[in-house]
């Protein structure tokens, strides 16, 4: 399989569920990223990991959890979510993480997203 | 802190030229300016990067005048399946997405 995967593709959960959104890259990347697009909305991004390592949380609430295993596998915790965190939850991929003048090297790969409805 | 702004949406016709320019008048000197196209429930796929003057390859031309406080995406000829949100990117240390423009093309 290649580029950027995600599963599922599209879940429903209650306010009290826990689940998890998973993301794969396949293309040997060091840097993976979480965004948030809400309809209408441009992307927000919310996580940025570089070689495992957090480097990035634009003040996302802790209901939100992530999860960076390895540099190909990235994971999205869910618990007690709000009916406004339904949208389309984007992972992405590049081959370097936020550096200055990196160029092509932060072109950033996105997975197809998951559509998440809270109820 | 970098910002963006670009046209919230557009029309066109087939076979038309279409030009698309984003604002950045706070754009970082290590930056780059990078445009991506998103289809309803699809992630974002890149199209062109530029630093500076002019970038063309197989799908659209990127003009970055010489003070880059603004970028012109160029795609030329568009077809019905170019109807997409466009988003202008300015890409450094830090990643700021524009509202997107909504380009609709019709036959």
């Amino acid at each position: 399989e290649t580029g950027v995967t995600q599963t599922p593709r599209h879940l429903v959960m209650g306010m009290t569920n826990k689940k998890s959104l998973k993301c794969e890259q396949h293309l040997g990347h060091n840097a993976m990223y979480w965004y948030k697009q809400s309809a209408k909305k441009p992307l927000e991004l919310m996580f940025v990991y570089n070689f495992k390592e957090q480097t990035e949380n634009n003040s996302v609430p802790s209901r939100f959890s992530p999860e960076c295993p390895n540099s190909s596998h990235l994971f999205l915790h869910l618990h007690t979510l709000q009916p406004e965190d339904s949208a389309l939850y984007l992972c992405a991929s590049s081959q370097a993480g936020l550096v200055a003048g990196a160029g092509k090297y932060n072109e950033q790969f996105f997975g197809p997203g998951t559509r998440l409805t809270v109820l | 802190l970098a910002k963006t702004t670009q046209p919230i949406s557009m029309d066109s016709y087939e076979g038309q030229e279409v030009n698309i320019t984003c604002s950045h008048n706070n754009i970082a000197t290590n930056d780059y300016i990078t445009w991506y196209q998103q289809f309803p429930s699809q992630g974002p796929r890149f199209i062109i990067q530029g630093y500076k003057t002019k970038v063309t390859n197989e799908v659209a031309s990127l003009f970055i005048p010489a003070d880059r406080k603004s970028s012109t995406l160029s795609l030329p000829r568009v077809s019905l399946s170019d109807t997409a949100v466009y988003y202008c990117l300015v890409q450094g240390g830090k990643l700021i997405f524009g509202q997107g423009t909504e380009l609709s093309v019709k036959p």
